[in-house]
């Protein structure tokens, strides 16, 4: 079965940087395309980035962009988010979820890392 | 970017049916997924394109769309399906996605 395992999360000063890793099994992670999806506390979802099953693409929400970076290792199934010059308005929940395929939609998502970006 | 709306909650009695709508721009183009999220857990895909379900997700739940209208529609709503629905899309570029801001649905 899909199982996907986020790690990293945590507290960090605002203009710090983090790096959250998702661990994947019980699929062929090297084919198919891989999100991010955040979600700040009693809020709604947040589309953050998404990456193409070999890295040969990216793109990113523009309230990310320039100082988020995904990317991705298929020879250890993990998936990664580089987050740097982090806001307070960056706290939130962040799941990753596989892509259904072609980058139409998330369909299976982690339980979750919390990042809390405070001084 | 576009923009997906949905109404920020509904209501529904025991076994009745409800509907809940997501409109967008992108909708003419995409069709809309739909997630189900309850307190603390991670959301999960109830329907997908233009009528999917995944494996495990009960047949009350269906999907529709018109022009830039996208539905999910409950029929029979049971006690366990009150929750937090978020319709996605792709925008208009098909390159990013965007969530609507979910709609709360209380099960009376």
């Amino acid at each position: 079965q899909v199982q996907l395992v986020e790690s990293g999360g945590g507290v960090v000063q605002p203009g710090g940087s983090l790096r959250l890793s998702c661990a994947a099994s019980g699929f062929t992670f090297s084919g198919y395309g891989m999100h991010w999806v955040r979600q700040a506390p009693g809020k709604g979802l947040e589309w953050v980035a998404f990456i193409r099953y070999d890295g040969s693409n990216k793109f990113y929400g523009d309230s990310v962009k320039g100082r988020f970076a995904i990317s991705r290792d298929n020879s250890n199934n993990t998936l990664f988010l580089q987050m740097n010059s982090l806001r307070g308005e960056d706290t939130a929940v962040y799941y990753c979820a596989k892509d259904y395929g072609s980058g139409s939609l998330p369909d299976f998502w982690g339980q979750g890392t919390l990042v809390t970006v405070s001084s | 970017s576009s923009e997906l709306t949905q109404d920020p909650a509904v209501s529904v009695a025991l076994g009745q049916t409800v509907r809940i709508t997501c409109q967008g721009d992108s909708l003419r183009i995409y069709y809309a997924s739909w997630y189900q999220q309850k307190p603390g857990q991670a959301p999960i895909l109830v329907i997908y394109g233009k009528n999917s379900r995944p494996s495990g997700i009960p047949d009350r739940f269906s999907g529709s769309s018109s022009g830039i209208t996208a539905s999910l529609t409950i029929t029979g709503a049971q006690a366990e399906d009150e929750a937090d629905y978020y319709c996605n899309s792709r925008d208009s570029s098909g390159n990013h996605h965007v969530f609507g801001i979910g709609t709360k649905v209380t099960v009376l």
